[in-house]
């Protein structure tokens, strides 16, 4: 099992719609969770990052923790075609290090 | 405040050679992350420094090493590179404290191995 499974995509979506991104991880010391941005050619751009279980909101993103399940959700309401980029979920483990999913390729269509 | 700087952003190299890319964190950061992206494996971490020391490692070999100097600024160095190496080679900075601590990503050093 890897230890940051994301769903590798394409997610494509109408412009205004919601996105869902899901992530799910396999060591349950894990402390924190982080969503990055990464447009084509460029670095990892952070979103948000959520500690604690249950929501996260902040403008158009919302991130959802459940530890029990071992699984963290990213929300994108509102979609633009700025919008479309792969986004990589992030997980702090126990030892500290941050183990990166491969990401989910969002596309926006106007 | 200036962001993580990386350089150079693009080499070219043969097998056989070797390579040191360099990394200056955001100012008052003092651990410094490196990982590996490709478009097979996603992005690798590679090691974390931590004032002067390395403080997490990830799976790579011996091949790939690094250092960090008292000013918190890194180096990676790659010896006898493989067409395998063909990366964007990227590092993050932040402040170490662990937690939910953010890293800011440089902009990458793409490295190609012919």
């Amino acid at each position: 099992q890897k230890e940051v499974e994301q769903n590798s995509g394409p997610l494509s979506v109408p412009e205004g719609a919601i996105a869902s991104l899901n992530c799910t991880y396999s060591d349950r010391g894990s402390q924190s969770f982080f969503w990055y941005r990464q447009y084509s050619g460029k670095s990892p751009e952070l979103i948000m990052f959520i500690y604690s279980n249950g929501d996260k909101e902040d403008g158009r993103f919302t991130a959802q923790l459940n530890k029990a399940s071992q699984y963290v959700s990213l929300l994108i309401r509102d979609s633009q075609p700025s919008d479309s980029a792969t986004y990589l979920c992030a997980v702090r483990r126990s030892q500290g290090n941050l183990i990166f999913g491969k990401g989910t390729k969002l596309s926006v269509k106007p | 405040k200036a962001g993580v700087t990386q350089t150079p952003r693009y080499l070219i190299k043969t097998r056989g050679q070797q390579v040191t890319l360099s990394c200056s964190p955001i100012s008052g950061h003092r651990s410094v992350s490196w990982y590996q992206q490709t478009p097979g494996q996603g992005l690798q971490f590679l090691f974390e420094y931590f004032s002067e020391t390395q403080r997490n490692k990830g799976n790579f070999p011996g091949r790939f090493s690094g250092r960090q100097f008292s000013n918190s600024r890194s180096e990676m160095n790659v010896s006898t590179l493989e067409l395998g190496d063909s990366a964007l080679y990227l590092c993050a900075s932040s402040s170490g404290s662990g937690g939910s601590e953010t890293q800011y990503f440089g902009p990458g050093t793409r490295l190609l191995v012919l």
